[in-house]
């Protein structure tokens, strides 16, 4: 499979705990973004990288949060001492960075987090 | 700000009917994106179309169309002769200069056999 994975698919936890996720992009592409998806809504960005550096933060992302890609391949995203708004589906979605400076983003199929 | 307004909340219609997924958006930027996604029940998005603001040339691709007006900031999605496979929840969303894809909050398709 050639896609836009993630690890774990799904996650429970208890408040207050920390959770991390991995994203792994589709292996040419170069920019890797994440998302939030709650009950009923679209997307909502929270950050993207380009190669290793991460150039927006959404925020959203507030400081319990952390990204990194350390180099320029998987992406992990931190929660720090979750809350039960954390809830959500957690997004990964990756692009090729090239001429079309909007390319489309190919997505993952999510990390489900419930907080208890 | 960028923002993108899908005002059918859920659609159902009977197989082979035709239907027309509304999408409007709002935006200040010069030189942006329209895309669609389709979001199954398995819940991975999968990506349908892409479109930039100087193209308003509408795309047909199969049974699906779109159709992009600029001068009404509309950017409409057609599904001819649906199928029980189209059912779904379709998002409509707008990239500007910063990559980030603003979503609208989606449509749910439900195609009745």
């Amino acid at each position: 499979d050639t896609g836009v994975s993630q690890d774990p698919r799904h996650k429970i936890t208890k408040r207050g705990q920390n959770v991390t996720f991995r994203c792994d992009p589709i292996s040419e592409h170069n920019r890797l973004y994440w998302y939030r998806q709650t009950l009923g809504q679209g997307p909502e960005f929270l950050t993207y990288f380009q190669n290793e550096a991460q150039l927006e933060k959404s925020r959203l992302l507030s400081d319990r949060f952390s990204a990194e890609r350390p180099k320029g391949s998987f992406s992990t995203l931190e929660i720090q001492h979750t809350e039960q708004g954390d809830s959500a589906m957690y997004l990964c979605a990756s692009s090729l960075a090239g001429l079309a400076a909007y390319n489309e983003q190919f997505f993952g199929p999510g990390t489900r987090l419930t907080v208890l | 700000a960028q923002k993108v307004t899908q005002a059918q909340t859920e659609i159902s219609v009977v197989e082979k009917e035709d239907v027309t997924l509304d999408c409007v958006y709002e935006t200040r930027d010069t030189t942006y994106y329209l895309f669609w996604y389709k979001q199954p029940p398995s819940g991975e998005l999968v990506f349908l179309i892409r479109r930039n603001s100087f193209d308003e040339q509408n795309e047909i691709s199969g049974r699906y169309s779109w159709n992009f007006q600029k001068s009404t900031s509309s950017f409409n999605f057609t599904i001819t002769a649906s199928q029980v496979v189209d059912s779904a929840v379709y998002f409509c969303a707008l990239s500007g200069p910063s990559y980030q894809l603003t979503f609208g909050k989606g449509t749910k398709l439900s195609v009745i056999p």
